[in-house]
């Protein structure tokens, strides 16, 4: 069964400094990626998406990941953090040979301090 | 704002309660889903409707019980529930069902079943 692996349940990073939250999934097949954010008491919402072409994908809020098929990671970027950027980080994947559900890693949270 | 508006946003109930969820998107989408989020475990896909039709039920027990009578509304039935149910329920949407397709969430239904 597909899976997606996120390293670190918790990341805290300081204002202003760069940060990386990691994840890895289990496909050795085609894959669609995406990473969602979620903030305090609200749904999750789309930051950005591999689907196919250039490997280095931007998303919305400075974010960007990186698909790696080798290393079969696509990790999210973002040079400089904001207090605002506080919340849950979800990595998830959708392989058409598991039915195009889409399989969600248990989430990251990004703690900004200032 | 995503366009899909679940309510009520906080719900609690004893476990021979009968409640109901629900769940609209003013997207004109095709596809709706339940996901189950509880504390430290990825989403778990629940349900999922193309069309008005379910295509995807996700061994979910039968204590739950979902009804989509329109491509617009989605209700997620709850009758004699136990306190492992307890955890917050998501509604999403996308235009189809294939895995290039965007889900957009609500901002949940956090249950707490006593």
């Amino acid at each position: 069964a597909q899976s997606v692996t996120q390293l670190d349940s918790q990341v805290p990073v300081f204002e202003e400094a760069p940060v990386e939250l990691r994840c890895n999934y289990s496909s050795s097949v085609s894959v669609y990626l995406f990473w969602y954010v979620q903030y305090p008491n609200q749904g999750l919402q789309l930051l950005l998406k591999y689907l196919s072409g250039s490997t280095l994908v931007k998303g919305i809020n400075g974010f960007e990941a990186e698909f790696n098929k080798s290393q079969t990671s696509f990790h999210l970027r973002k040079p400089s953090v904001h207090i605002s950027d506080t919340a849950e980080y979800f990595c998830a994947v959708t392989v058409m040979e598991y039915g195009n559900k889409l399989v969600f890693g248990a989430g990251t949270i990004l703690r900004v301090k200032s | 704002e995503t366009g899909v508006t679940q309510t009520p946003r906080h719900l609690v109930m004893g476990m021979t309660n009968k409640k109901s969820l629900k769940c609209e998107q003013h997207l004109g989408h095709n596809a709706m889903y339940w996901y189950k989020q509880s504390a430290k475990k990825p989403l778990e896909l629940m349900f999922v409707y193309n069309f008005k039709e379910q295509t995807e039920n996700n061994s979910v027990p039968s204590r739950f019980s979902p009804e989509c009578p329109n491509s617009s509304h989605l209700f997620l039935h709850l009758h004699t529930l136990q306190p492992e149910d307890s955890a917050l329920y998501l509604c999403a949407s996308s235009q189809g069902s294939g895995r290039e397709n965007i889900q957009y969430f609500g901002a949940g239904t956090r249950l707490s079943v006593l």
